[in-house]
């Protein structure tokens, strides 16, 4: 399976933190895509990042890739009680479609 | 902003009862999708769609179910005898292109009974 694993699988912080989540896959993907879900909600694309990039950043958002270990990190820099939500990665593979993870519920304490 | 819309947000059926899952998506999107959720779970793929045919599909998009796009705007999913473990968050997603971002409605939650 090339489902992507994340970690940890749930994150509290205080406000002004920052938080950092992990993501795992298992085989050669074309691009890495972080999504993010408030409870019950739809899923909101948040960054994509190709099998040849190593780093993106967007707004407070910071993405890495590194396809030799097969894993991608989410940085989200100061952050804010309304980041609180479950974030996913999600590998497409060369057959459009995305396959997710089990997700990282973050929890920004005001 | 365009965005995927879909319809209607909580569907409530017996089981063994037919549904049909709307969504319209981005307009000049070429590539429609439908994924799953079943509550506290992943989010599972279940069908991909382009050039009016299905693309791929997953273990889970067994003969119960079928997709259709009847016409220039909506993509639908129809489960023909629902089962109790249909129930979850079904979302339609579409892109432009290959490899492109995937666009997310905000779901259907269907609920069977």
């Amino acid at each position: 399976s090339q489902q992507g694993e994340e970690d940890p699988q749930a994150l509290s912080i205080q406000e002004g933190e920052n938080a950092t989540m992990n993501c795992s896959y298992k085989t050669s993907i074309n691009n890495l895509q972080w999504y993010r879900q408030n409870s019950g909600r739809g899923l909101v694309h948040l960054i994509l990042i190709r099998s040849n990039e190593r780093e993106k950043h967007s707004g407070r958002l910071r993405v890495t890739l590194d396809t030799s270990k097969k894993s991608s990190s989410l940085l989200i820099t100061a952050s804010r009680a309304a980041d609180t939500a479950s974030y996913f990665c999600a590998t497409e593979t060369g057959a459009n479609n995305l396959f997710f993870g089990t997700g990282t519920r973050l929890t920004v304490i005001p | 902003e365009p965005e995927v819309t879909q319809t209607p947000s909580h569907q409530v059926t017996q089981m063994g009862q037919e549904v049909i899952l709307r969504c319209v998506p981005i307009s000049n999107h070429l590539y429609f999708y439908w994924y799953r959720q079943i509550l506290g779970q992943k989010v599972e793929f279940l069908v991909s769609f382009y050039n009016n045919e299905i693309s791929e599909k997953s273990e889970i998009f067994d003969d119960q179910f079928s997709v259709e796009r009847p016409d220039g705007s909506n993509f639908t999913l129809k489960i023909r005898s629902t089962k109790l473990e249909d129930s979850a968050m079904y979302f339609c997603a579409s892109n432009p292109g290959l490899a492109d971002i995937q666009y997310f409605g905000a779901g259907t939650r269907l609920s069977v009974l």
